[in-house]
């Protein structure tokens, strides 16, 4: 069965620090791929995606993911994370035609 | 600006009532559906349109019904027949491509609350 994982629930990082939240997925074809973001009572924005050619995609707010078939991942990266960057984060899996999986999400705090 | 609103934001029901979410779009998408968020889980199709007049069940239909009488608008009724309707529910729309039909735009919620 298709699935998304987020293996963190939640994740603490300091202002400044680098982040990475991580991503697997379970597909049997080349799956398109997202990453969301949500602030607390907001709809979800889309920050980067992935469909087929380089492997490291760049999104909005200096995000970037990197696609990696052998490990079925889709890890986000940040190299310095600021306060406004606290909110929840989805992974996501479009199985072709009209079909997405979410992951459950990953909660992200900032400390100053 | 081009996008998509839900209202209202915050809604209360009584239990054995209908009510109904509104989700309005002026992006020029054919595609539209609806998601219900609980805490710690993903987001879970609820139903999508691809075209006016043609809508289809995602994983948990049962107790919610739709209607896509134009290409902006596709209200979410919540029926009695929910049992667990408290949640918050969000709208989203796409371009109607090949692969494009994953790349959806979301609107801002509604959270549903029973009393």
């Amino acid at each position: 069965a298709q699935s998304v994982t987020q293996p963190d629930i939640h994740i603490t990082v300091s202002e400044g620090a680098s982040l990475e939240l991580r991503c697997n997925y379970s597909y049997g074809a080349t799956p398109y791929l997202f990453w969301y973001v949500q602030s607390p009572g907001q709809g979800l924005q889309l920050l980067l995606k992935y469909f087929s050619g380089d492997t490291l995609v760049q999104g909005i707010k200096g995000f970037e993911a990197e696609f990696k078939r052998s490990q079925s991942s889709f890890n986000l990266r940040k190299p310095s994370v600021h306060w406004s960057d606290a909110a929840e984060y989805f992974c996501a899996v479009g199985l072709g035609g009209f079909k997405t999986i979410f992951g459950a999400g990953t909660r992200l705090f900032v400390k100053a | 600006d081009g996008g998509i609103t839900q209202s209202p934001k915050y809604l209360f029901r009584k239990e054995g009532q209908n009510v109904t979410l509104s989700c309005e779009q002026n992006l020029n998408h054919d595609a539209m559906y609806w998601y219900r968020q609980d805490p710690g889980q993903g987001l879970r199709l609820i139903y999508y349109s691809q075209i006016v007049n043609d809508f289809q069940k995602g994983d948990i239909a049962e107790g919610y019904s739709v209607s896509r009488e134009k290409k902006e608008s596709f209200p979410l009724t919540v029926t009695s027949a929910q049992k667990n309707p408290t949640a918050f529910y969000l709208c989203a729309s796409s371009i109607a491509s090949s692969r494009s039909y994953n790349e959806q735009f979301f609107g801002p919620g509604t959270r549903l609350t029973v009393l």
